[in-house]
């Protein structure tokens, strides 16, 4: 169960595009299409972002999207806006009932 | 609305227990699953435990043999037995709702956990 790569730190300024990767193995976002992202804001708890794919609960924006490739899943925010300064964190399902986390990526909105 | 509120985290010795709640609201509890995922300070996610609406769970192997993850529908409230803690366990402590696309669709707001001597 080793944890997901994402990049420490990524920046962008308002309206910009950003990507964070997130890395994991064939056994985990290799395997299923089951990767979901999540926004935590200081002192706060972690909030879905985008689910399964590219599903996203009601009320997020759709400038949150997600894209697959191989062992790597991103998350793109489009427009960027001062309010998505924060860290996310991508998980995957991992088979068996287990799941694992990313290290988190810290956004900065310039 | 969806609640989650835990509680019963504090100070520890290594070594020690702890029981941890978490009593759910604003859905039926019963048909969920429930995790436990952590936050060590200053660092990232940690997915913990995992307990099915029938009651099957499961663990991260860090937890293994000494956590023990619990449910009583009639009173829509989680549990987390911590015992033999290590300093390694000192964490923010949060219960999640399984959102049935193998998500984690609402948090609490936590609970820290801290195994100091």
């Amino acid at each position: 169960q080793s944890a997901l790569t994402q990049p420490a730190s990524v920046s962008g300024s308002p309206g910009q595009s950003i990507t964070i990767s997130c890395t994991g193995t064939s056994s985990d976002v290799g395997s299923y299409n089951l990767v979901s992202w999540y926004q935590q804001h200081p002192g706060k708890a972690p909030k879905l972002m985008v689910y399964e794919g590219n599903k996203r609960p009601s009320g997020v924006s759709n400038r949150f999207s997600v894209s697959k490739s191989g062992n790597t899943a991103s998350l793109t925010i489009s427009g960027l806006q001062a309010e998505d300064e924060a860290d996310y964190y991508c998980c995957s399902y991992a088979g068996s009932n287990s799941w694992v986390f990313g290290g988190g990526t810290k956004l900065t909105v310039l | 609305q969806v609640q989650l509120v835990e509680s019963g985290g504090g100070v520890v010795q290594p070594g020690g227990s702890l029981r941890l709640s978490c009593a759910a609201s604003g859905f039926t509890f019963s048909s969920y699953g429930m995790h436990w995922v952590r936050q060590t300070p200053g660092k990232g996610l940690e997915w913990v435990s995992f307990i099915k609406y029938d009651g099957s769970y499961q663990y991260a192997d860090s937890v293994k043999g000494r956590f023990t993850i619990s449910r009583d529908d009639s009173k829509n409230t989680l549990y987390l037995q911590m015992n033999s803690l290590r300093a390694e366990d000192t964490a923010v402590y949060y219960c999640a709702k399984d959102g049935r696309g193998w998500q984690f669709d609402y948090w609490g707001q936590g609970t820290l956990v801290t195994v100091s001597s």
